[in-house]
């Protein structure tokens, strides 16, 4: 049984483009959380979303930033116009149930120049 | 706004030597979860308490969910190099909307 999967695993971006990180979640998981790290820091929650909804979006940044499930296809965290400040590791977790145990990926680390 | 605080922030000991970490929170938690992550990689889940007052064992990892539910530790015993990294624990807003984290405990284990 695959664990959970993001790519790239790494991606580069110059100031100005677009960055879109994908998420697939455990066979059988319908709930997707993305979560961003900042180096020597802990997990700082971003979105839940549910397939084809979006059940918390509190700690999304309210410009730039869009999160989808679609009902076919991983999840996609999208970021516009990325500023260096975005640079960081992206986490996403997955799990069976509503805020359950999560199971996560190995990261996607996006350094923005 | 519920909030979860870990300490020690950064704890480096001797191979051998035992530990304790805590998480600690002013509001009560239906469960709290621990993780451990090494760099580069995403958080492994350690385990979950549910009931206060429990106690589960991990080979040589001790887990404590305090009475309240609204702490809890991890006790390590006769710590070993592989021991090293961070330590998350973790738990559900009371509104069930999300699960969020501590600033985590950084574990080093000398040689």
């Amino acid at each position: 049984n695959a664990g959970v999967m993001q790519n790239p695993r790494h991606l580069v971006r110059r100031r100005g483009q677009e960055a879109r990180l994908r998420c697939s979640p455990m066979k059988g998981h319908s709930h997707v959380y993305w979560y961003r790290q900042l180096p020597e820091e802990g997990l700082k929650f971003m979105v839940y979303l549910q397939k084809e909804n979006i059940i918390d979006e509190s700690g999304m940044p309210k410009e730039r930033f869009s999160a989808e499930f679609p009902k076919e296809g991983p999840s996609i965290l999208r970021i516009q116009q990325v500023v260096r400040g975005d640079s960081a590791a992206y986490f996403c977790a997955s799990s069976p149930d509503r805020v359950n145990e999560q199971y996560f990926g190995p990261g996607t680390r996006l350094t923005v120049t | 706004t519920q909030l979860l605080e870990q300490s020690p922030q950064f704890l480096s000991i001797q191979e051998g030597e035992n530990l304790t970490v805590y998480c600690n929170s002013s509001s009560v938690f239906s469960s709290l979860q621990w993780y451990r992550q090494e760099p580069g990689e995403g958080p492994v889940l350690l385990v979950t308490v549910v009931t206060g007052g429990e106690v589960k064992k991990l080979k040589r990892l001790t887990f404590q969910f305090g009475d309240a539910r609204k702490d809890s530790s991890l006790h390590i015993t006769a710590a070993q190099p592989g021991d090293t990294g961070l330590y998350l624990c973790a738990g559900p807003t009371s509104s069930a909307s999300k699960i969020i984290f501590g600033s985590g405990t950084r574990l080093s284990i000398r040689p």
